[in-house]
């Protein structure tokens, strides 16, 4: 149970275009989703937190406009890059949080983004 | 100061022996501990959680808690190739937000 998955696992875009990454909970629902991002050889780092049928609250430092997340329904959030830059080549990653698990988060396998 | 220190390795050691990682943190409210397990491109995987102080023992993986020093520990008995990857520890202070260590880098030489 509680698997996360991600879509697509990698992506190769041009500087500008914008890219949809999908963020599924599988076998539960998801009240809270977050999202990560990881450089090489460095830990997570939270970008925003998204509530089911609310707007993302966003970390300090974390452009809203630029990094658009949706949480439409209790198993999908999404996050939008728009106008892509090669500063924003990363590995993003999703977790979900289960009802009953306050403080646990499963993650997904994170999405490799390559900006050219 | 960062909330949560954790050496980033890179640690190597033969394969059976027992392996000890630890982390340090600052923030007196944490209260949610937890362990990952992340291999190369791949997301975390959930291994310890623990609340508050005390000892979780799941197979060959062992958790300790000391909030009196702020210290948390993972060990591995008996490692194995095949857990070699990056830890990583986490907590919360019952917030949603997770605080994330650096990650350790683990490699068990067959």
């Amino acid at each position: 149970g509680a698997v996360v998955s991600q879509h697509p696992s990698w992506v190769i875009c041009k500087s500008g275009t914008s890219v949809k990454i999908e963020c599924r909970s599988l076998d539960f629902q998801a009240t809270t989703m977050f999202w990560y991002r990881q450089f090489p050889k460095q830990s997570l780092m939270l970008m925003a937190t998204s509530n089911e049928g609310s707007k993302a609250t966003y970390e300090q430092g974390v452009e809203k406009d630029k990094f658009l997340i949706n949480h439409a329904s209790l198993t999908l959030s999404t996050l939008t890059v728009t106008s892509a830059h090669p500063e924003d080549s990363s590995f993003y990653i999703c977790s979900a949080r289960t009802l009953s698990s306050y403080n646990e988060q499963f993650f997904g396998p994170g999405t490799r983004l390559t900006v050219l | 100061q960062k909330e949560v220190e954790q050496d980033p390795g890179p640690l190597s050691v033969p394969e059976g022996a027992i392996v000890s990682l630890n982390c340090t943190y600052s923030n007196s409210a944490f209260q949610y501990f937890m362990w990952y397990r992340q291999y190369s491109r791949k997301g975390p995987e959930l291994l310890m959680y623990t609340y508050s102080s005390g000892n979780k023992e799941d197979g060959r993986f062992t958790a300790q808690v000391d909030k009196s020093s702020k210290y948390i520990s993972l060990f591995i008995r008996d490692s194995q190739p095949s857990d070699s990857a990056t830890y990583l520890c986490a907590m919360s202070g019952g917030a949603q937000k997770l605080v994330f260590g650096q990650g350790t880098r683990l490699t068990i030489n067959p």
